[in-house]
């Protein structure tokens, strides 16, 4: 269970075009889903959170026109890059929270998706 | 400031050895710590949770140990193969930031 899927795997685009990633729950329903950014040989940077009817809160540092996040269902978020550029390179990744697992107090099991390489041109 | 740290430099083992792993962290309380598996190219996978009134953690080859005094958590995997080469990341929840935060990851290469 928890199976959490990324679409496209793979996209190219040129420098000033706008990018758009799923990202699905496919057997669980996430009110909270995440968007993490990693660089190669670094660590998943958090972009910002998702939640399901209202907006995204972003990390400082992370331009929100930019990377525009839409959570319009229980199974679904969107990120698009728009006008993207080189330096938007990267690795993107998103993940859901599971329904809370075991004990008082819950956890926050987050499932991710398989991630999308998105190379700028 | 708060960090994660975790060994930078790659671990080489033999197969059949047990590897550890270490993750060190500072300026944190976290509720509680998870470790994933990464592979190139993909998302991470998740493999152990262990919460903060936690000592030890087992799941079949995998043991997780959680000291909250040292503010040190090691990963063993035991009887390692090459299929376990991978990225281990670590990853604290802390409740105060309500988010989780990740190492840098440690690659381990087991050997045949």
């Amino acid at each position: 269970g928890a199976v959490v899927s990324q679409h496209p795997s793979r996209v190219i685009c040129k420098s000033g075009t706008s990018v758009k990633i799923e990202c699905r729950s496919l057997d669980f329903q996430a009110t909270t889903m995440f968007w993490y950014r990693q660089f190669p040989k670094q660590s998943l940077m958090l972009m910002a959170t998702s939640n399901e009817g209202s907006k995204a809160t972003y990390e400082q540092g992370v331009e929100k026109d930019k990377f525009l996040i839409n959570h319009a269902s229980l199974t679904l978020s969107t990120l698009t890059v728009t006008s993207a550029h080189p330096e938007d390179s990267s690795f993107y990744i998103c993940s859901a929270r599971s329904p809370t697992s075991g004990g008082a107090g819950g956890t926050d099991t987050q499932y991710f998706g398989p991630g999308t390489r998105l190379t700028v041109l | 400031s708060q960090k994660i740290e975790q060994n930078s430099e790659a671990l080489n083992i033999q197969e059949g050895k047990t590897a550890t792993l270490t993750c060190n962290y500072t300026n944190y309380s976290p509720a509680y710590l998870q470790w994933y598996r990464q592979d190139p190219g993909r998302g991470p996978v998740f493999l152990l949770l262990i919460r903060e009134n936690e000592k030890e953690k087992r799941k079949e080859r995998l043991k997780v140990t959680f000291d909250t005094t040292l503010k040190q958590s090691l990963f063993h995997i035991t009887a390692s193969q090459p299929a376990d080469s991978a990225t281990y990341l670590c990853a604290l929840y802390s409740g105060g930031y309500q988010k989780v935060t990740f190492g840098t990851g440690t690659k381990l290469q087991v050997i045949p």
